[in-house]
């Protein structure tokens, strides 16, 4: 599992409250990536990591910010929740020695 | 044209079929190959890695790349009830940070 934990699994909120997604490596891995899963659209980039306090974009970023703190650490939060963003959020570490991505487990929320 | 485009399902097959899964691909810069599987509930993971065109093969798997028809498949021979989930593609370019994926498709091996 590359040593990715995903904090809360599942997470039933209502609408405009905050939220907030933590991702936990133990690798030490520079680059931490969020997506979200929807049925139809298969997954889609949030934002990305490549180090301690640098982030960028990915193509679904609107409504969500990032920060990383450590490197260890990768939060996503919904400064203000909506309905439309009900989904499945995972997280990912790319290793250094191939271009591959590995999953964590996933965090399941609900906005009500 | 998108980026990445995977044969839509859901696919069922019996248990010892033989199943093959496709993606194509538009952008001839893609250099890395990548099959992932996801069961129902969790997170997706890596199943096979390929870099060059041709056939890598790791016991039932075997993944295949045509770069000259942009067109990727992965191969499972026998086919058990433990390989239903959902396969999905995914490409990148030589030192890009992203990968790009397709949509998945759901597989259901019935004994």
């Amino acid at each position: 599992d590359a040593g990715i934990t995903q904090s809360p699994r599942h997470k039933v909120t209502e609408t405009g409250t905050p939220v907030t997604l933590r991702c936990h490596q133990t690798e030490n891995h520079r680059y931490m990536y969020w997506y979200r899963q929807d049925p139809g659209h298969g997954l889609r980039l949030i934002h990305y990591s490549y180090g301690v306090k640098d982030t960028d974009k990915g193509e679904v970023s609107d409504g969500y910010s990032v920060s990383r703190s450590k490197t260890e650490d990768f939060l996503l939060t919904l400064e203000s929740a909506t309905s439309s963003q009900t989904s499945v959020y995972f997280c990912a570490i790319r290793t250094r020695s191939a271009d591959t991505q590995y999953f964590g487990p996933g965090t399941r929320l609900t906005v009500l | 044209q998108k980026e990445v485009e995977q044969d839509p399902g859901p696919l069922s097959v019996p248990e010892g079929a033989i199943v093959s899964l496709n993606c194509t691909y538009s952008n001839s810069a893609f250099q890395y190959f990548m099959w992932y599987r996801q069961y129902s509930r969790k997170g997706p993971e890596l199943l096979m890695y390929t870099y060059s065109s041709g056939n890598k093969e790791d016991g039932r798997f075997t993944a295949q790349v045509d770069k000259s028809s942009k067109y990727i498949s992965l191969f499972i021979r026998d086919s058990q009830p433990s390989d239903s989930a959902t396969y999905l593609c995914a490409l990148t370019q030589g030192g890009s940070e992203k990968l790009v994926f397709g949509k998945g498709m759901k597989l259901t091996v019935n004994p």
